[in-house]
Formats: C-alpha cells, structure tokens, sequence
C-alpha cells in the first residue's frame, strides 16, 4: 500500500530564516505530488503539483518555492521566511482522482 | 475566487443527531466531488466521494446527496457520535491535462459532536 511521509510535523523559524519541508512517498512510482497550505478558516490553498521529475508548477505567486529532485520526494523551500508564511503545510500525491494527504508541518514564523 | 462555497462554517449537534453540511460549485467542468475528514493536527483523509451522474451515495454512515442541475452537494452524518467531531471538507476535482487533476476545496466546516 502506498504510504506519505511528511517532517517535520512542528517547526518553528525567525522571520528572514530559510526553510525546507521535505515530503516522500513510498508503493507507487511517477505519482502527482502536490504542496497544500491551510490557513485558519480558509480552506486547502493548492501551492504548488508536481507531475515528474524536474517538473514543478506553481499556481500563486508567493516567497516559496518546491523542487522534485528524484520520482518519490518533494521539496518545499524559501530562502527567506515572512511572517505570512505561517500555516500548515499538507503534501499531497494523487492516483487519478484520488488525494492522499501526509500529516502536515505546522509552521510558526516568529 | 472561491470556486467551492462550503456552509455553515461551523456546526454544533448532540449525539444521535444528522448534521449536514452543503456546498456549491459554479464550474461545470468539476466532475468529481469528495468528502474530507480532518482531526487537530492531521492532515485531511477522505471519507466519501460521488461523481455527478450519481444523486446519491452512501457508505456506512455518511451519505452525499448530489444536484448536478443546482450544483450543489451535501454531507450528510446519520447517528452522529462524538468521535465524528473534526472538520469536514467538500471538494472539486477537475482534470487539467496528462495525468494530472487539481482538487480545489471548501473552507471547511467545523463540527462538533456532543455527548
């Protein structure tokens, strides 16, 4: 069975700090990885999917940035934390229609 | 642009009760339409999922009720008991090229179970 693997699950960063989430799946090949991040009361924003290797597509213009340097990882980073950077940070792969969520880093910018 | 209006926001029912929770969509290119379960500090799991030639579907509990024509869907939770108390999510898939779907969700609504 496939399985998601997200760390940390708590992370807190000073504003200006770098950041790197990291995200691995594991019993499947070529899937769909996504970057989620849940704001209070604001729903599931879609940051960043990825549909292979190298291949990364961002759908709002933000301080982050994602990279998929091999099939099964997925990288969120930003070189320079703001203040609003703060959520929770969900990864996602896709078999078709259906998602499966990792169990999130809850990040605190200070 | 909210693309999936989730309501109400919150929700608050005693044990035994039917909570429902509804949501609409305006494009008519979403074609498949699930149901997300999410605890403090996890992240979503799904629960229940429709496509919209189907008004209904029911798997244990948890029923959706579709409305291709209105657009719109519900949630609905029969014999609720407290450890349903989570978040609940509507969401809307469309193709968008290869292999590749984008899910886009409701904001969410916040249910709690008394005893």
């Amino acid at each position: 069975s496939q399985t998601i693997h997200q760390w940390p699950a708590t992370l807190v960063q000073p504003v200006g700090s770098p950041l790197s989430l990291e995200c691995t799946v594991e019993g499947t090949s070529n899937p769909n990885l996504y970057w989620y991040r849940q704001a209070a009361g604001r729903g599931l924003q879609l940051l960043f999917y990825s549909v292979g290797i190298g291949q990364i597509s961002s759908e709002v213009p933000q301080n982050l940035s994602a990279s998929r340097p091999q099939d099964r990882q997925f990288i969120l980073s930003s070189k320079k934390l703001l203040l609003s950077d703060s959520g929770f940070y969900l990864c996602a792969w896709s078999l078709r229609r259906e998602f499966s969520f990792g169990s999130g880093t809850q990040l605190s910018v200070l | 642009q909210q693309q999936v209006k989730q309501s109400p926001q919150s929700l608050i029912v005693q044990k035994g009760g039917i909570p429902i929770i509804n949501c609409a969509y305006e494009n008519t290119a979403f074609d498949y339409f699930p149901w997300y379960q999410q605890f403090p500090g996890k992240g979503p799991a799904l629960l229940i999922a429709i496509r919209p030639d189907v008004s209904e579907k029911k798997e244990g509990r948890f029923t959706i009720s579709f409305n291709k024509s209105a657009k719109q869907f519900s949630l609905h939770i029969m014999d609720s008991q407290p450890g349903d108390s989570a978040t609940y999510f509507c969401a809307a898939s469309t193709f968008s090229g290869g292999s590749n779907y984008k899910l886009t969700f409701g904001k969410g609504t916040l249910l709690t179970v008394n005893p």
